[in-house]
């Protein structure tokens, strides 16, 4: 079985500070790793993923993420944010090679950029 | 090309009844995958449809059954509505069974009372 745990249920930030989201995984088998944002009365939207390759993954808003394989961790970076990044952020998992698209997420951060 | 639509996108209904949410799948997209959201959790995966079959299935009761039709949109049902059926219900879309790219639409809020 897999979990996600995410070690902050907020975060508070000044408007042009650095942040950062973090997200542990237990899993047994090896996963793919993601992180959705998820404005106010919205669904979820995809901000990155982790499948192989390099372990630094960047979003097109320049959020970043890095796999830690021996610490099991995919935190979320970003060097400095807007009002705009105010949203929860969710970071999921999904098994390798599973014939579902089944997305085991934490329990969420809600990231609360001040002015 | 249209993202994934939900319907309707609130809800109330009283404990007993049953209920039935819709989802319209992104354009090319064959698979839907159901979520359940409690306030202040992170969603839960209910499950998916794969051309008309339930191919995965969360931790649920029975009493949340669903269809998906030829067109790939597809239908939640919950029965025996409890307090705690309480949620977003949110759907994503994605173009094959195992596939890694989910789309999500906006969710519908269902209110229990």
């Amino acid at each position: 079985a897999q979990s996600v745990t995410q070690l902050d249920s907020q975060v508070p930030v000044f408007e042009e500070a650095p942040v950062e989201l973090r997200c542990n995984y237990s899993s047994s088998v090896s996963v793919y790793l993601f992180w959705y944002v998820q404005y106010p009365n919205q669904g979820l939207q995809l901000l990155l993923k982790y499948l192989s390759g390099s372990t630094l993954v960047k979003s097109i808003n320049g959020f970043e993420a890095e796999f830690n394989k021996s610490q099991t961790s995919f935190h979320l970076r970003k060097p400095s944010v807007h009002i705009s990044d105010t949203a929860e952020y969710f970071c999921a998992v999904k098994r390798w090679a599973s014939n579902t698209g089944k997305l085991i997420f934490g329990q969420g951060t809600t990231l609360q950029v001040k002015p | 090309e249209t993202g994934v639509t939900q319907s309707p996108t609130h809800l109330i209904k009283t404990r007993g009844q049953q209920v039935t949410l819709r989802c319209s799948s992104q354009s090319g997209h064959n698979t839907v995958s159901w979520y359940q959201q409690a306030l202040g959790q992170g969603p839960q995966f209910i499950f998916q449809y794969y051309r008309e079959e339930e191919n995965g299935r969360g931790n649920f009761p029975p009493r949340f059954s669903g269809l998906q039709f030829p067109n790939y949109s597809s239908e939640l049902n919950v029965n025996a509505l409890e307090l705690d059926d309480s949620a977003l219900y949110l759907c994503a879309s994605s173009p094959g069974q195992g596939n890694t790219e989910a789309f999500f639409g906006q969710g519908t809020r269902l209110t229990v009372v």
